[in-house]
């Protein structure tokens, strides 16, 4: 399967432990996403990697999260402390580098904060 | 980017075209309409865009009206799989972000034997 690939699927956790997902995108695309969506909303932007340079961050994007991607192919993206809202799908995506390449989305890494 | 307003939800008999509807009235000259569409937990995948001409590939058609404010994304014969949420969103081509895309809360569509 050479599509966006993300690990763990599924974690549980206790309010505040740590959490870090992986993502791992196709391999040609230098642009990866990083998304969260909460039950029955669409999926927020969180951040926008271009190779290994993080260009972009939204305003959900706390203290307490922190995305890399280091060699400018697989990312992570860790949550400190974690609290009960944070509890949602984390999605990854990534593209080529046009100006209309669609976005391939993973199959998300799904959080539960107890 | 401009917003998009879409149908809450939507039905469908098996088999029978389906036609989504998305307006976006305040779209300019330079954005993209981007259709995606959401199985249950999946991540969503993209499935058709335009600029202003009508636009067909193996998955749907997409269909712009001349004045670009509003669009339909048709699938031609609905299937049971074809039940997901279904999202409209208008991106232009040079966004600080990448290809990033801005989803709202999109239409979920039913398709029913």
């Amino acid at each position: 399967d050479t599509g966006v690939s993300q690990d763990p699927r599924h974690k549980i956790t206790k309010r505040g432990q740590n959490v870090t997902f992986r993502c791992d995108p196709i391999s040609e695309h230098n642009r990866l996403y990083w998304y969260r969506q909460t039950l029955g909303q669409g999926p927020e932007f969180l951040t926008y990697f271009q190779n290994e340079a993080q260009l972009e961050k939204s305003r959900l994007l706390s203290d307490r999260f922190s995305a890399e991607r280091p060699k400018g192919s697989f990312s992570t993206l860790e949550i400190q402390r974690t609290e009960q809202g944070d509890s949602a799908m984390y999605l990854c995506a990534s593209s080529i580098n046009t100006a209309t390449g669609e976005l391939f989305f993973g199959e998300g890494s799904r959080l539960t904060v107890l | 980017d401009a917003k998009t307003t879409q149908p809450t939800s939507m039905d469908c008999a098996e088999g029978r075209a389906a036609n989504l509807p998305c307006n976006h009235s305040t779209i300019s000259g330079n954005e993209y309409v981007y259709w995606y569409r959401q199985i249950h937990s999946q991540g969503p995948q993209y499935i058709i865009h335009g600029l202003k001409n009508n636009e067909t590939n193996e998955m749907a058609s997409l269909i712009i009206t001349e004045d670009r404010k509003s669009s339909t994304l048709i699938l031609p014969h609905a299937t049971l799989r074809d039940t997901a949420v279904y999202y409209c969103i208008v991106r232009g081509a040079n966004n600080n972000a990448g290809n990033m895309l801005t989803f709202g809360g999109g239409t979920r569509l039913m398709v029913k034997p």
